[in-house]
């Protein structure tokens, strides 16, 4: 069983282009949440989706981002416009129903230059 | 301020020796602790779990305690190895939600040196 994988790994974006991170879940996890760490800093909730459903978006910035977990395929994390500030390290977490455990994946990290 | 507090910042040791790590929280009423290992440029992978109940929960030669009266927690590692060498987050859990209203600390820097 695979565990969470996300992609690209490093990904680098000129101010202004967009950045869309993949985040598969592992096997039979119906839940997903992306994570946002800022260097020195705690890793900070962005949003919670299930299948097709965006459950909590209350961690996302009101403008440029915006995620989805589609019926077939990854969770997407689209960043529109992307500034200096966006760059980050960003994490995906899956779980199964039912669980708090929360299982991450490597990370993405968005250099913007 | 932050919620979850942790101390110290960094910390270096000498492998073989044992270290605690220390987390304070305001979050409150909880449903758990958690503690999480995180290797430089990877994902953090989680260490123990513990409810507001529980006082203590081993994992190998991590060893998570839990005091909710004065909300503290510790994470104790005997006989340190270099691969012990990440970061260590404390992680609160809020009650009445699930984990999309995790509360994360930054993290202890722990290096250790052969």
């Amino acid at each position: 069983n695979a565990g969470v994988m996300q992609n690209p790994r490093h990904l680098v974006r000129r101010r202004g282009q967009e950045a869309r991170l993949r985040c598969s879940p592992m096997k039979g996890h119906s839940h997903v949440y992306w994570y946002r760490q800022l260097p020195e800093e705690g890793l900070k909730f962005m949003v919670y989706l299930q299948k097709e459903n965006i459950i909590d978006e209350s961690g996302m910035p009101k403008e440029r981002f915006s995620a989805e977990f589609p019926k077939e395929g990854p969770s997407i994390l689209r960043i529109q416009q992307v500034v200096r500030g966006d760059s980050a390290a960003y994490f995906c977490a899956s779980s199964p129903t039912g669980s708090s455990e929360q299982y991450f994946g490597p990370g993405t990290r968005l250099t913007v230059t | 301020k932050n919620q979850v507090e942790q101390s110290p910042q960094s910390l270096i040791i000498l492998e073989g020796k044992n270290c605690t790590l220390q987390c304070n929280y305001t979050v409150s009423p909880f449903s758990n602790l958690r503690w999480y290992k995180q290797d430089t440029g990877r994902g953090p992978v989680s260490l123990t779990i513990m409810t507001f109940s529980e006082n203590t929960k081993s994992n190998g030669r991590y060893t998570a305690t839990l005091d909710a009266d004065t909300k503290q927690s510790s994470l104790h590692i005997t006989a340190s190895q270099l691969s012990d060498s990440a970061s260590y987050i404390c992680v609160v859990s809020p009650v009445g939600f699930g984990n999309e209203k995790l509360t994360f600390g930054t993290g202890t820097r722990l290096t250790i040196i052969p």
